[in-house]
């Protein structure tokens, strides 16, 4: 069965500084993954996927399948990316995604 | 982008009662509807996958006669808690799949807050 990884809990980083936010994977086929955002009291929200492989908010996430990882980065850090962070995956010719435990992001003025 | 609803937002009941609660796809058609289910400062978790005019597809270890889930229309999905209990109590997530940019995705709602005394 599909797993999605999310080894931290919570990472703190100061505005301005690199961010990276881990995701690994384990799936036997072709996986599709994506990055959802859930800002303080709203929803959860499609921030990318990487068969779009395009940079949002910043945000980029290139997808290695040598490593089955998918960690979300971005240069500089700011203080309106605080939020939480999910790992999701879709197997292939599936809708449903499998969602990692969520990395909440605080960045720290 | 498309917009998914949920009613009621939030909701109290005592131990023994029922509650429906509604997920809408507000400006799309979605024939595929998924529901979860949230834990405190935890992932969500699949319960159930929803096709309208069929019956859903639960998860192991879910109860479809304790979770009933109707699909009637495209944009309708309604997800009833049956004779709910304090275990119960949790954030329930819809989401409905649709079109966006000629690409599948997932839609979510905004959730609905179950509390169960």
């Amino acid at each position: 069965a599909q797993r999605v990884t999310q080894p931290e809990k919570l990472l703190s980083v100061f505005k301005g500084a690199p961010v990276e936010l881990k995701c690994n994977y384990s799936y036997s086929g072709s996986p599709e993954l994506f990055w959802y955002v859930q800002y303080s009291r709203q929803r959860l929200q499609l921030l990318l996927r990487h068969i779009s492989r395009e940079s949002i908010k910043g945000f980029t996430a290139d997808l290695n399948k040598g490593e089955t990882s998918f960690h979300l980065k971005k240069p500089f850090a700011q203080e309106e990316d605080s939020a939480m962070y999910y790992c999701a995956l879709k197997e292939a010719g599936s809708y449903q995604l499998t969602f990692g435990k969520g990395t909440k992001l605080s960045v720290i003025p | 982008g498309a917009v998914v609803s949920q009613h009621p937002s939030w909701v109290i009941c005592k131990s023994g009662t029922s509650v429906k609660i509604e997920c809408r796809s507000l400006d799309f058609q979605a024939t595929t509807m998924f529901w979860y289910r949230q834990f405190p400062k935890q992932s969500l978790m699949l319960m159930a996958t929803s096709n309208e005019g069929s019956k859903a597809t639960y998860e192991q270890g879910v109860e479809k006669d304790k979770f009933l889930i109707n699909h009637a229309s495209l944009t309708l999905s309604t997800l009833t808690v049956t004779s709910a209990h304090p275990e119960d109590s949790s954030f329930y997530i819809c989401s409905a799949t649709g079109l966006a940019g000629g690409i599948d995705e997932q839609f979510f709602g905004p959730g609905t807050r179950l509390t169960v005394l």
